[in-house]
């Protein structure tokens, strides 16, 4: 159990629907990363944010947005669902640089599983 | 731009033998190296990492890696492979040095490799 949990585990939808995804890091981890996995693109990097602000971005669509809240969970917002967007989709977590733990590394919650119908 | 590359897209070991999964990475300045499974149905699981220091980096279940600085390359390996061993194998590469506001510290994923252990 890496200690990052994510909700819900699987969620069916219809194209045109919106959605959100939800993840808590490991206790006391600031950053939290989203992934997307899906069988054309492999595993993708959609956008981090650390400690509330939003850090990077990847290869997000514009329909897909996302935020931390001040307890340091994150939601990801999928909207205008289409077929393509069936995946599976990663939340991690890292430590700080002063937490005292190694932030390279990244800690993987088990995911969740949309299916855009 | 930082890349990773697994060229093989899947690996047949029988049990018992020694398995090696290839990665092999491009980037800029000095690597961070990470090996990631995903069993079916689960999340990814950190199995080791390479961030400086010796070439050989042994990490969880008895999987280790080695770090090839003129060959660009980060093999996984394990002396003696399981059944259990059957599952998606991920080599990643971390964007980006510590937290400083420019760096992200993204990873950047191959494309995967699938190990098949067969009793």
């Amino acid at each position: 159990d890496s200690g990052v949990t994510q909700t819900p585990k699987h969620l069916i939808t219809a194209t045109g629907q919106r959605v959100t995804l939800r993840c808590s890091p490991r206790s006391g981890d600031l950053s939290v990363y989203w992934y997307q996995q899906s069988l054309d693109q492999g595993l993708q990097f959609l956008i981090q944010y650390y400690n509330g602000e939003e850090r990077a971005k990847g290869n997000i669509l514009e329909r897909f947005s996302a935020q931390q809240f001040p307890d340091l969970h994150s939601e990801l917002n999928l909207s205008s669902l289409e077929l393509g967007d069936s995946a599976l989709y990663f939340c991690a977590s890292s430590a700080s640089a002063t937490s005292g733990r190694s932030y390279n590394d990244q800690f993987f919650g088990p995911g969740t599983r949309l299916t855009v119908l | 731009a930082q890349s990773v590359a697994q060229p093989e897209d899947q690996v047949n070991v029988a049990e018992g033998n020694p398995l090696t999964v290839k990665c092999t990475y491009s980037v800029s300045g000095n690597p961070y190296l990470f090996w990631y499974v995903q069993y079916p149905n689960r999340g990814l699981q950190f199995l080791l990492k390479y961030i400086t220091g010796d070439n050989l980096v042994k990490g969880s279940y008895g999987f280790e890696a080695e770090f090839n600085k003129s060959q660009t390359s980060f093999h996984l390996k394990k002396p003696s492979a399981l059944v259990s061993d059957s599952a998606l194998y991920f080599c990643a590469v971390r964007d980006g040095f510590g937290q400083g506001s420019s760096n992200t510290g993204k990873l950047i994923f191959g494309q995967g490799t699938t190990l098949q252990v067969k009793p």
